[in-house]
């Protein structure tokens, strides 16, 4: 157990540009999530996966963001055409199935997005 | 809509003492799980501490217990002999049970520095 990883963990870009990031869950984890975290604020829910399905998104997830998690494993999120309101640090977290703990999240480091 | 409210932006505690954080929530929900999360800078997010809302006995994990007050939608963390290694930014989540996804609704974080 490798714990949740991301990928990169650090992006500076240009305005306008897009962006993708990945996230890789504990294996046998079937539910994903994506939290952004703005500077001294807590982590907000962006969007929550059940293996490959994308069974939910905040109203914080403009149509400008994108996330997939393809064969149930792996995660990515991408954001088009970035704006400087999106600088911030982006979470991964992921959780065992239904009645294993299910409640526990578990974090990756983050990735910290800069738009210039 | 769920709220948490932690009104204690920083706090400090001398090495080996106790401290206390603060934490309120609204719902409306009478079935629920209440989280602390801890932040170290840098460094990813790792749970701390987890509460039913449906068991009256507070949840203790080594130096850290909490003080459930479900009528008063309350919800602290009590740190015991503080060590160094305890500074970080401390999150309060609240989670729906049975929610159709499981997030995370978190507070906005105390910055706890413990001094030598």
């Amino acid at each position: 157990d490798t714990g949740v990883s991301q990928d990169p963990r650090h992006k500076i870009t240009k305005r306008g540009q897009n962006v993708t990031f990945r996230c890789d869950p504990i294996s046998e984890h079937n539910r994903l999530y994506w939290y952004r975290q703005t500077l001294g604020q807590g982590p907000e829910f962006l969007t929550y996966f059940q293996n490959e399905a994308q069974l939910e998104k905040s109203r914080l997830l403009s149509d400008r963001f994108s996330a997939e998690r393809p064969k149930g494993s792996f995660s990515t999120l991408e954001i088009q055409r970035t704006e400087q309101g999106d600088s911030a640090m982006y979470l991964c977290a992921s959780s065992p199935p239904v009645g294993e703990g299910q409640e526990t999240q578990y974090f990756g480091p983050g990735t910290r997005l800069l738009v210039l | 809509a769920q709220t948490v409210t932690q009104s204690q932006p920083e706090m400090s505690v001398q090495e080996a003492e106790t401290v206390t954080l603060s934490c309120t929530y609204d719902t409306s929900e009478s079935n629920y799980y209440l989280f602390w999360y801890k932040q170290p800078p840098s460094r990813q997010m790792i749970l701390v501490i987890r509460q039913e809302a449906y068991k009256q006995q507070n949840a203790t994990e080594n130096r850290f217990s909490v003080n459930f007050q479900k009528a008063a939608k309350s919800f602290s963390l009590k740190i015991s002999d503080s060590q160094l290694g305890d500074t970080a930014m401390y999150f309060c989540a609240f989670m729906k049970r049975l929610d159709s996804s499981y997030k995370l609704i978190f507070g906005s974080g105390t910055r706890l520095l413990v001094r030598p």
